[in-house]
């Protein structure tokens, strides 16, 4: 089965750089979630999308910005990059706002 | 506001053995409690969810979960543990405030499974 796909899967940027990271949702899928893991914590939510409108927000700083496109898929904008936001960025799909959320194997972004 | 705890960091486990990872939930209104599987340098792999029902969900890989409204508990069980079940573990609650429903992630049970 299709699953969600994520790109880049490792990343590497200094600071103060900006970084794009892709999600295309599992096909049907027209619900977007963003979450960032720092190394040894469990997942904080972002973002989400439904069909293509922003559907909540969570901790997400103000640097970062991000959308759902007409096909669905999405994108996180992190601009002027800190060490601290070296984490594990994973994008979850789901079928409607209220069905499970599948997650892809994650970005790792490494801030030097 | 919507919270779950995992109170341990860590579960060994002999291989053939039961396993119990527990969870206990804090939410208003009823509770839509996940569990998720995170193996390293991979992504979260659904387990089993409770939505409503049967008390005692079954999910991938031989898993199940007993939810238990009175302790507010929804640990996640296997009769016979497999050392390929050594990975991260993660409870989580769903949490619709506003009509939408990012999870709520608990810290994590690491499981080691032993030969």
């Amino acid at each position: 089965a299709a699953g969600v796909i994520q790109s880049p899967r490792h990343l590497i940027k200094e600071k103060r750089e900006t970084a794009t990271l892709k999600c295309y949702p599992i096909p049907r899928h027209d619900t977007v979630y963003w979450y960032q893991q720092g190394p040894g914590q469990d997942p904080q939510f972002l973002i989400s999308f439904y069909e293509k409108m922003q559907s909540d927000k969570g901790s997400i700083p103000d640097r970062f910005s991000a959308q759902q496109f007409s096909d669905y898929h999405s994108e996180l904008n992190m601009s002027s990059l800190e060490l601290g936001d070296s984490a594990l960025y994973f994008c979850a799909s789901s079928r409607g706002a209220k069905e499970t959320q599948y997650f892809g194997p994650g970005t790792r972004l490494l801030v030097l | 506001a919507q919270s779950v705890a995992q109170p341990e960091d860590q579960v060994n486990v002999a291989e053939g053995n039961p396993l119990t990872v527990k969870c206990t939930y804090s939410v208003s209104g009823n509770p839509y409690l996940f569990w998720y599987v995170q193996y390293p340098n991979r992504g979260l792999q659904f387990l089993l969810k409770y939505i409503t029902g049967d008390n005692l969900v079954k999910g991938s890989y031989g898993f199940e979960a007993e939810f238990n409204k009175s302790q507010t508990s929804f640990h996640l069980k296997k009769p016979s543990a497999l050392v390929s079940d050594s990975a991260l573990y993660f409870c989580a609650v769903r949490d619709g405030s506003g009509g939408y429903n990012k999870l709520i992630f608990g810290a994590g049970t690491r499981l080691a499974v032993h030969p």
